[in-house]
């Protein structure tokens, strides 16, 4: 069973500065089949990126992801205050199905 | 506008059998690709996925919880019902329902990914 690594755990930063989120998998996934999502506290997840580097409808452009083989990568140009939350990263497979990261908590420094 | 809520008991005893429902709007899992998948936050960690179902029936489970898990569509009521039995204090979390979206690549064929997801509803499990 792939396992995912996300790190940091926690990254502290301020408003305008950028966000390096990285995901790691235990073996070589297809880049088609990784996701990213962020989670603000008390909400649902929200799809942010799919097929490792592809904007999910009404994500805006500060948010790319990049990435392959084994080593995934969120990025967020300049962070604005609505996008301090916890992110994880997604992978689809065969069994299970879906795998979810532990997650990176993004707070203000 | 796609739109997807849970429903289901707040509290279940240990032992006991959980149902819980997910009631969609805005499309039909009789559309062929459209999918719905389950999946649970305990408190303070990270989400676990739990099944999914498809257009066409076809079920997927959780490979450590596939012997407690059946899921079930209703497509006239837009509905998909998920039952986790032999509950336990460690099923104590907020539970999702989302619809699946999915995409394609030449080299590596569909992949997917949980586009729209519902509030969540809250299980605490406790005598």
């Amino acid at each position: 069973e792939i396992v995912l690594t996300q790190s940091p755990g926690t990254l502290s930063l301020s408003p305008g500065e950028r966000a390096t989120l990285s995901c790691r998998t235990s073996q070589s996934v297809s880049s088609n089949y990784l996701a990213w999502y962020q989670q603000k506290p008390g909400q649902a997840p929200r799809l942010l990126i799919y097929g490792a580097s592809s904007r999910a409808t009404g994500i805006p452009d500060r948010f790319s992801g990049s990435g392959s083989g084994t080593d995934f990568t969120l990025t967020i140009s300049r962070l604005e205050r609505e996008d301090f939350a916890v992110y994880y990263c997604q992978q689809y497979g065969s069994s299970p199905l879906f795998i979810f990261g532990p997650g990176t908590k993004v707070d203000i420094k | 506008q796609v739109t997807l809520r849970e429903s289901g008991p707040a509290l279940v005893k240990p032992t006991q059998t959980l149902k819980l429902t997910c009631t969609f709007s805005g499309f039909s899992l009789s559309t062929s690709g459209m999918c719905v998948s389950w999946i649970r936050q305990p408190p303070g960690k990270a989400l676990e996925w739990l099944a999914r179902i498809d257009w066409d029936d076809d079920k997927f489970y959780s490979t450590s919880l596939e012997t407690r898990l059946t899921i079930s569509k209703d497509t006239s009521r837009n509905q998909v019902v998920l039952t986790m039995s032999n509950m336990d204090p460690v099923d104590t979390a907020t539970y999702f329902c989302a619809r699946v979206g999915r995409d394609y690549s030449s080299s590596s064929g569909y992949s997917y990914y949980m586009d729209v997801w519902g509030k969540g509803t809250t299980v605490t499990v406790s005598s």
